[in-house]
């Protein structure tokens, strides 16, 4: 079974603060996504990776950057967060691009 | 330009009744296409999903979901809902990067069904 683990799992955070989500994948996925869920939006794509090393943009990824130090491991950072980007993180992996994603919990943030 | 459209955001049915929820999607060539669910504070997860070949895909839980080219829709059934199925449901269409090998999803803005006694 797949499995893809996100920490933490709420978070509150102060306008300008630096916050860090983590994401963890034991399924061996090359690829890994991070999105963000809005009411009226569904999922919209913030960063995708290949691979170790690699982070690449997704569709809305100005104020975000992204880390993907391992096969297993990808962050999503905030260096200055904002109100508006309060909001639910998914994190996904996928053993190729066009394949099935795999979600992990999701992260509640919110911003102050 | 790529899109899915969910054009449903919230569907009401009675328990036992049978259920449509719709999807639609623009593109240029026959995608991958799926449908997800997500129960409150949870993740998504996959019901099915439909690459090639029978046009009517099954899935879990006595879903099934019927992809249409000629509507350019994939239309997600289920013949008896369960107040257990209350939960909001995606379709999401598998695009194409330009310039790479990559291939992303786009998420439609989600249903919310409610089942009722």
């Amino acid at each position: 079974e797949a499995a893809v683990t996100q920490s933490p799992r709420n978070k509150v955070a102060v306008t300008g603060g630096k916050v860090t989500l983590s994401c963890n994948q034991t399924n061996n996925h090359n690829n890994m996504y991070w999105y963000r869920q809005d009411t009226g939006h569904g999922l919209r794509l913030i960063h995708y990776s290949y691979g170790a090393g690699s982070t690449e943009k997704g569709d809305i990824p100005d104020g975000y950057k992204a880390s993907r130090p391992s096969q297993e491991n990808f962050s999503l950072i905030l260096e200055l967060a904002t109100p508006s980007q309060t909001s639910v993180y998914f994190c996904a992996s996928g053993s190729w691009g066009g394949d099935t994603q795999y979600f992990g919990p999701g992260t509640r943030l919110l911003v102050l | 330009a790529q899109s899915v459209t969910q054009p449903d955001a919230r569907v009401t049915v009675s328990e036992g009744a049978s259920l449509q929820l719709r999807c639609k999607y623009s593109s240029s060539v026959t995608p991958y296409l799926f449908w997800y669910v997500q129960y409150p504070r949870q993740g998504l997860q996959l019901l099915l999903k439909y690459y090639s070949g029978d046009p009517v895909v099954q899935g879990v839980n006595g879903f099934e979901a019927e992809f249409s080219k000629s509507n350019s829709s994939f239309h997600l059934r289920k013949a008896s809902v369960h107040w257990s199925d209350s939960a909001v449901y995606f379709c999401a269409v598998s695009f194409s990067i330009a310039s790479s090998s990559f291939s992303k999803l786009v998420f439609g803005q989600g249903t919310s069904l409610s089942v009722v006694p």
